[in-house]
């Protein structure tokens, strides 16, 4: 089944302490992004990837690190977390045709919670 | 800069027919599309325009016009099903690379 996997769905963490959000697809896509989703301010971009070893700031980017190692993986830290980073957190992709008409498979989303 | 709007909220009866409305401000154009995103859940793409006039697909259509900047979603038909947010993102670069940029969203909600 082609899908797009985030791991974890829920976190609740504490001022500081690094975390890494994993995303995965199995769509062979090149490009990926990660996004959060915030009351009253809708979708945001922290940062993309057209495809390996290739990265780029979103709207949103700091506070934030993402690597591209490999196509179907596109991880997102955050070495040192604050509360204004609470957030659901959305990861998508897409194959480059499919960029151009907008067409983004989104991930399940992960609920983060910086106490 | 880039400025989508939206109505925060709508409500409509089962098998009525709704408009959402999306006015955009951006520095180029390349692309209005719209998603779906049922509450707790990821949004699913809905629908591409990037040309003048309404695309068709099933019980939704999308149609936009460059000159107003301005777009809307129709849904025909609706189900209880159809309760969801509504999001119009746009596209204001001339490349894939270009970041989607989404507006706030319109939450349906469709009453018996």
């Amino acid at each position: 089944e082609a899908q797009v996997t985030q791991n974890p769905r829920y976190l609740i963490t504490v001022t500081g302490k690094k975390l890494t959000v994993t995303c995965s697809q199995n769509m062979n896509h090149e490009y990926m992004s990660w996004y959060r989703q915030d009351p009253g301010l809708g979708l945001r971009q922290i940062y993309y990837s057209m495809n390996v070893e290739v990265t780029d700031k979103g709207d949103v980017p700091e506070g934030y690190k993402v690597s591209r190692k490999e196509k179907r993986n596109f991880p997102l830290i955050l070495e040192s977390p604050s509360p204004n980073q609470t957030s659901l957190y959305f990861c998508a992709s897409s194959s480059v045709p499919a960029v151009n008409t907008g067409e983004l498979f989104f991930g399940e989303g992960s609920r983060l919670t910086v106490l | 800069g880039q400025n989508i709007d939206q109505p925060t909220e709508m409500t409509a009866t089962e098998g009525a027919i709704v408009q959402i409305n999306c006015t955009y401000q951006t520095s180029g154009f390349n692309g209005l599309f719209w998603y779906q995103q049922h509450a707790g859940e990821a949004p699913t793409f809905l629908s591409y325009n990037v040309l003048d006039g309404l695309e068709e697909k099933g019980r939704f259509s999308s149609f936009l016009s460059r000159s107003k900047g301005y777009s809307y979603l129709l849904l025909k038909e609706l189900q209880m099903k159809d309760s969801a947010s509504y999001l119009c993102a746009v596209r204001d670069g001339n490349s894939g690379n270009t970041p989607l940029v989404f507006g706030k969203g319109t939450r349906l909600s469709v009453i018996a």
